[in-house]
């Protein structure tokens, strides 16, 4: 089973800021079949980067990924008062189980 | 658009069971895989099953395995979780989820349906 540790577990920033957010596969997914899913309360996770780094049509270009194998990285370039919510990475594309990371919230300073 | 509308959750004691259901609209349901995925409250997420865009094949996580089971009926556009001997550690929002490439990319969700397992 492939474990997908993030940090932080809190980010407090301003809007305006840059948000970095990372996850850590162990062991390496062997690829770039990492995606990152946005929640909000109350809400459904909404698919946001596929392939480490492909914005999914309609999602701002603030929004940005990186990575491969073993360490990946979400990067929101300014923050929008609406990106404010948690934010969790899942492997894909292996055998299951199908693991996501314990996520990142990240919340208005 | 794509809608996935999921029912069927509740409050369910311990041992008992309950199915839910996830109706598809908007899409060709009968050539997507799907799962279902949980998340407990306050938690993370969790995937539980996956089936194959015909129903030939089925995986589970450890958790659920031999007690939940993941089943779909394309000329309904409907897709069922069927959980059996239920446990409080079942207590979890279930989101449906469509799965873009079978290869478990979550490109679409639904809302979620709460169950409760609770005496």
């Amino acid at each position: 089973e492939i474990v997908l540790t993030q940090s932080p577990g809190t980010l407090s920033l301003s809007p305006g800021e840059r948000a970095t957010l990372s996850c850590r596969a162990s062991p390496s997914i062997g690829s770039s079949y990492l995606a990152w899913y946005q929640q909000k309360p109350g809400q459904a996770p909404r698919l946001l980067i596929y392939g480490a780094s492909n914005r999914v049509t309609g999602i701002p270009d603030r929004f940005s990924g990186s990575g491969s194998e073993t360490d990946f990285t979400l990067t929101i370039s300014r923050l929008e008062p609406e990106d404010f919510a948690v934010y969790y990475c899942q492997q894909y594309g292996t055998s299951p189980p199908y693991t996501f990371g314990q996520g990142t919230k990240l919340e208005i300073k | 658009q794509v809608q996935l509308v999921e029912s069927g959750g509740g409050v369910v004691q311990p041992g008992r069971s309950l199915r839910l259901s996830c109706a598809a609209s908007g899409f060709t349901f009968s050539i997507y895989a799907m799962h279902w995925v949980r998340q407990a409250p306050g938690k993370g997420l969790e995937w539980v099953a996956f089936i194959s865009y015909d129903g030939g094949n089925e995986y589970y996580a450890d958790s659920v395995k031999g007690r939940f089971t993941i089943s779909r009926d394309n000329s309904k556009n409907t897709l069922y979780l069927q959980m059996n001997s239920l446990r409080a550690e079942d207590t979890a929002v279930y989101f449906c989820a469509r799965d873009e490439l079978e290869m478990a990319l979550f490109d679409h969700w639904g809302q979620g349906t709460l169950v409760t397992v609770s005496s």
